[in-house]
């Protein structure tokens, strides 16, 4: 089946080591979303892809950065973590445009120590 | 600006009704639903569109008014299946493919 699929399921990171999170998609879908989610919370979008065009939400800390080396995968990157970025880190795709529904990964759950 | 959702969380006995509500204090374009069970991925339910527009999965519907800015959810004679957090995402016609997602709605259905 198609689908998206996010590795490893669960990382633990030192404060401020870098870490990298991955994301791929079988379902050729030009735009792909990374998410942070906390306990209880909506997820909130940290980036989007338009194909290759990078969008930055205007609150996402400059600790966090994206790279999609092509159509299938996209990574995370957090240069330095901190306490605060322990999460649920969730990638999706979906269509190019309007009333395209997103397709979840299963989530990166990050913990720091 | 995120959507507001209400409840924030409701109990319900198998085979009960619920709705979820989702307002905005913006224009919408559309508006997207997706369930969430405990450590797993938000899977996509249904996405209303036009003002007055309702849809259906299953038997869980939705509505979409555009004069309110809201889309409530219904949840008919719930199935134990039915448990998990459930979001609206708004899609703003400027937006593109972004959605603000709300709050959350949790919802446990017992036995």
């Amino acid at each position: 089946d198609a689908m998206v699929i996010q590795n490893p399921r669960y990382q633990v990171t030192q404060f401020g080591k870098p870490v990298t999170l991955s994301c791929s998609q079988t379902l050729n879908h030009n735009v792909m979303y990374w998410y942070q989610q906390k306990s209880s919370q909506a997820p909130k979008l940290l980036f989007h892809y338009y194909d290759k065009d990078f969008n930055n939400e205007a609150d996402t800390p400059d600790n966090f950065q994206s790279r999609r080396p092509n159509t299938s995968f996209c990574f995370l990157d957090i240069r330095s973590p901190g306490l605060g970025d322990a999460a649920m880190y969730l990638c999706a795709a979906s269509e190019i445009g309007t009333l395209q529904p997103q397709h979840f990964g299963d989530g990166t759950r990050l913990s720091i120590l | 600006q995120q959507p507001v959702q209400s409840p924030q969380a409701v109990i319900l006995r198998e085979g009960e009704d619920a709705v979820i509500n989702c307002s905005s204090s913006k224009a919408l374009y559309s508006v997207h639903w997706y369930r969430q069970k405990h450590g797993e991925a938000p899977i996509f339910l249904m996405i209303l569109l036009k003002g007055g527009e309702q849809k259906g999965h299953d038997k869980i519907s939705a509505s979409f008014n555009e004069k309110k800015q809201q889309s409530s959810l219904y949840l008919t004679a719930s199935q134990l299946s039915y448990s998990g957090t459930y979001f609206c995402g708004t899609e703003m016609r400027a937006a593109g493919n972004k959605l603000t997602f709300g709050g959350g709605t949790r919802v446990l259905v017992k036995p």
